[in-house]
């Protein structure tokens, strides 16, 4: 069955670093494009990140821009989103999940989420 | 505040139909971009509901429907269970931003 499975979620200061990665199996990856959605505690969904199935398109969303960098490995169905100069705003579930287009598409899976803690 | 509009909550009998609004404008819903509906029960991750304003995914059960108008779209739910009790969202995408854009949420409460 498709699975994307989150990890590398955890406690972090602010102004830190922390690399999430998002493990697709069950369906061959190469063709989809990943997104990242987080949610913060209480809050609704805000989309994080795109990266397009050969990882050539990525695009973020303003409030991440030059903070956040989305990158794969299709070798090792991988994606990773790689987060620095993290803010107790950031502090967030963090969710992957696929689309078969780069945008406007719906995400047809998603994996359970990695929690982001920001917090000193 | 979200760049689409949704009512923070709803409720309604078992048995009965509810309906959530989703309001954008002419750079995403107005401009013709599809509106996708997820659903997320208490703990878990959203799961796709409706996709392209009215499709459902093999799967999800013919009580939930969608369409969409203009700037508007609309998520019916009939013979409301106890199960609906989750949130719900729509999302599009919008050409300004040039991003994917999300409701604030529903909150749908079955009494």
């Amino acid at each position: 069955q498709v699975q994307l499975v989150e990890s590398g979620g955890g406690v972090v200061q602010p102004g830190g670093s922390l690399r999430l990665s998002c493990v697709g199996s069950g369906f061959t990856f190469t063709p989809y494009h990943i997104h990242w959605v987080r949610q913060a505690p209480g809050k609704g969904l805000e989309w994080v990140a795109v990266i397009s199935s050969d990882g050539r398109n990525k695009d973020y969303g303003d409030s991440v821009k030059g903070r956040f960098s989305v990158s794969r490995d299709n070798s090792k169905n991988t994606v990773f989103l790689e987060m620095n100069s993290l803010r107790r705003e950031d502090t967030a579930m963090f969710y992957c999940a696929r689309s078969w287009g780069y945008s406007a598409y719906p995400f047809d899976y998603w994996g359970q989420g990695t929690l982001v803690t920001v917090s000193s | 505040q979200s760049v689409l509009t949704q009512p923070p909550s709803v409720s309604g009998a078992p048995g009965q139909r509810v309906t959530i609004s989703c309001t954008g404008t002419g750079s995403n819903t107005g401009a013709g971009y599809d509106v996708h509906w997820y659903q997320q029960l208490p703990g878990t991750a959203p799961k796709l509901l409706i996709f392209n304003n009215n499709n459902r995914p093999s799967g999800v059960p013919d009580r939930f429907s969608g369409s969409k108008s203009g700037t508007s779209a609309s998520l019916a739910i009939t013979g409301l269970q106890s199960e609906d009790d989750a949130d719900y969202y729509c999302q599009s995408y919008d050409s300004s931003l040039g991003d994917t854009v999300f409701g604030g949420g529903t909150k749908l409460t079955v009494l």
